[in-house]
């Protein structure tokens, strides 16, 4: 949906850099998400945001962190990347309805 | 804790032939959606269901709630080649929890 962006589109690093993916959202929802996916295991829910001040840990938080600087915009980053970080990675936004709308997807490798 | 599984993982079918992919939830949920991701894509939101033994229709496709809502079905009728992708439920509880997808292939 090209009113949710997401950047960068591919990233390739190395184990223990510090990475930072962003998420930025037209569609004026209070609700953003970060999943990932990875093959055989669907979408999982990194963290959420219900509004600026609000952040909550989802199925597996361990070794990410997220900032939500304004209502549109919601960062995932990664403080020292490791291997099996590689995923595709995406954000995602909802109103009070909770459809996910998400976004095109960062794939990140970590080498 | 909140468990949402899907099966099949994988569904080949012959052009015109129905297809079923079903989700169960460990734990009853306020609602389930379903979502289709064609290849290379991003996740769509196709429908949400909410009330037990709910069903729903959108042209081809089906969608039935559990009267316990703690499952769900989605079936498409005479599948064609623009049903291609990777077909997911997603159920809320506490938080939104995702199956891990049933990937249909059609041959035509």
């Amino acid at each position: 949906d090209a009113d949710v962006t997401q950047t960068p589109r591919n990233r390739i690093t190395k184990t223990g850099k510090r990475i930072m993916l962003e998420c930025s959202q037209t569609k004026g929802h209070d609700r953003m998400y970060w999943y990932r996916q990875d093959p055989g295991l669907g979408l999982r829910l990194i963290y959420y945001s219900f509004d600026v001040k609000d952040i909550n840990k989802g199925e597996i938080s361990d070794g990410y962190s997220v900032s939500r600087q304004a209502q549109a915009k919601f960062s995932l980053s990664l403080e020292s990347a490791i291997p099996n970080q590689t995923a595709l990675y995406f954000c995602a936004t909802s109103d009070f309805t909770d459809t996910q709308y998400f976004g095109p997807g960062t794939r990140l490798t970590v080498l | 804790g909140q468990q949402v599984m899907q099966i099949p993982q994988y569904q080949h079918v012959q052009e015109g032939e129905d297809f079923t992919t079903y989700c169960n939830s460990s734990t009853t949920l306020s609602n389930i959606q379903w979502y289709k991701q064609r290849p290379g894509g991003h996740p769509v939101f196709l429908i949400q269901l909410v009330k037990s033994g709910e069903v729903k229709k959108q042209k081809r496709l089906t969608f039935q709630f559990g009267e316990a809502k703690k499952n769900s079905s989605l079936h498409i009728t005479a599948t064609q080649t623009t049903d291609v992708g990777t077909y997911f439920c997603a159920g809320r509880k506490n938080d939104m929890r995702f199956g891990a997808g049933t990937r249909l292939t059609v041959k035509p």
